[in-house]
């Protein structure tokens, strides 16, 4: 998984907490993405970095916030988790920019909002 | 309206023979495409990426076509294994600096013995 790791794997969660999701590389690239992948709809892009400190957002934003405040580390936050996420999130990273460089996928993070 | 349309939307295939998985998209201005594996449980993994200028690519046993005038693709896999059994999603992207991929729902292939 190109030295891509996801933490925590599985989650169970009820509404209303708040949940982070963190994604770790050791590829040293400049840019990093979370995305969410539900039955029925492609990959959707929540948010991304272009790096440190340096984010913006992403076609499915609304929610979620995200920390990079390492080059390795890109972090996910739910504030107040919600069933409507539940949803497996996918962090990606890339040496270049993610229109022009090849993206590589972290393992993933199911997670279930009861 | 989904910029990246893949069909069929699922296929059972029998171990060693071909099939062709179909993309077709609306994106513009384009960049490159790319097909990704993606196994059940696991993040995607890349087989190709294609520019406007190449028409063919491969990787091992993928075969990918793209023709960009009418902007259609295709991913043939030949003499299928049981490994190949998984989704595979077709990924366009819209040029240099836009960090926004647009992604299909993917091709659920099952290979069986």
């Amino acid at each position: 998984d190109a030295g891509i790791t996801q933490s925590p794997r599985h989650k169970v969660t009820e509404t209303g907490t708040p949940v982070t999701l963190r994604c770790h590389q050791t590829e040293n690239h400049r840019y990093m993405y979370w995305y969410r992948q539900d039955p029925g709809h492609g990959l959707r892009l929540i948010h991304y970095s272009y790096g440190v400190k340096d984010t913006d957002k992403g076609e499915v934003s609304d929610g979620y916030s995200v920390s990079r405040s390492k080059t390795e580390d890109f972090l996910l936050t739910l504030e107040s988790a919600t069933s409507s996420q539940t949803s497996v999130y996918f962090c990606a990273i890339s040496e270049g920019a993610g229109g022009v460089g090849e993206q590589f996928f972290g393992p993933g993070t199911r997670l279930t909002v009861l | 309206k989904n910029q990246v349309e893949q069909s069929p939307q699922s296929l059972i295939i029998l171990e060693g023979k071909n099939c062709t998985l179909q993309c077709n998209y609306t994106v513009s201005p384009f960049s490159n495409l790319r097909w990704y594996k993606q196994d059940t449980g696991r993040g995607p993994v890349s087989l190709t990426i294609m520019t406007f200028s190449e028409n063919t690519k491969s990787n091992g046993r993928y075969t990918a076509t793209l023709d960009a005038d009418t902007k259609q693709s295709s991913l043939h896999i030949t003499a299928s294994q049981l490994s190949d059994s998984a989704s595979y999603i077709c990924v366009v992207s819209g040029g240099y600096g836009n960090n926004r991929l647009a992604f299909g729902k993917g091709n659920q292939v099952v290979v069986i013995p």
